[in-house]
């Protein structure tokens, strides 16, 4: 079993619009958790980490769920600049777990 | 200040021959991690190092891989007898390790490299 679960989508959405992805998680020693995203051919760059009580920054909001093991990115007010692949990314101590990876195109 | 520094950018060898690839991380990380990315894929682990030791090198696929961190800063990804299967995106990244768990991965800009 997989660390980490992600649906890699794609999702297609128009701008405006709020777009959310889920990730789930099988280790519950899990202790951080973090949103990276990748532009095509360019390397993951860390978008926000992801903190207990749930953490926003601009329009991005990032929440967790010890109990049910998932993580959660949603993205308000899509710009055509959010498209690249969203990654979710835990970290048991030592270890880092990505997802595949959902990627994510905005519509004029 | 500066960020994790992957040479060559590009690489192309022809199946069966050696490459290395090199690593510097950020001043002061010590923890330094190597993955590899097909397209359409997350980073695969392959080893990972704090300071000059291999934590956990579970992630290497065969023998013919390798890494070293001799010094505890740049690190060296060296793969022997290539293969065309070994064509990919080669990723380092390095955070502050056990200093701070929730010290994020920062990552190169990787390296492609190109089996024929």
């Amino acid at each position: 079993r997989k660390e980490v679960e992600q649906d890699p989508g794609p999702f297609n959405v128009p701008e405006g619009a709020t777009v959310a992805f889920n990730c789930t998680y099988s280790n519950s020693a899990s202790q951080s958790f973090f949103w990276y995203r990748q532009d095509c051919r360019k390397e993951p760059k860390l978008l926000m980490s992801v903190y207990s009580s749930g953490n926003e920054d601009g329009r991005f909001t990032a929440q967790l769920n010890r109990a049910s093991q998932y993580i959660s990115l949603l993205i308000r007010d899509s710009k055509l600049s959010d498209s690249a692949t969203y990654l979710c990314v835990l970290n048991t101590g030592n270890q880092f777990y990505f997802g595949t990876g959902t990627s994510l195109t905005v519509i004029p | 200040g500066a960020g994790v520094s992957q040479t060559p950018s590009n690489k192309v060898t022809e199946k069966g021959k050696y490459v290395e690839l090199r690593c510097d991380p950020i001043s002061g990380h010590t923890a330094l991690y190597w993955y590899r990315q097909s397209l359409g894929q997350g980073p695969e682990f392959l080893i990972y190092f704090q300071g000059t030791g291999a934590a956990d090198d579970s992630g290497l696929p065969n023998d013919r891989f390798f890494a070293v961190r001799p010094e505890g800063s740049v690190s060296t990804l060296k793969i022997q007898r290539t293969e065309r299967g070994d064509s990919a995106v080669y990723l380092c990244a390095s955070s502050l390790g056990d200093r701070s768990y929730n010290s994020p991965l920062h990552f190169g800009n990787g390296t492609r490299l190109t089996v024929t």
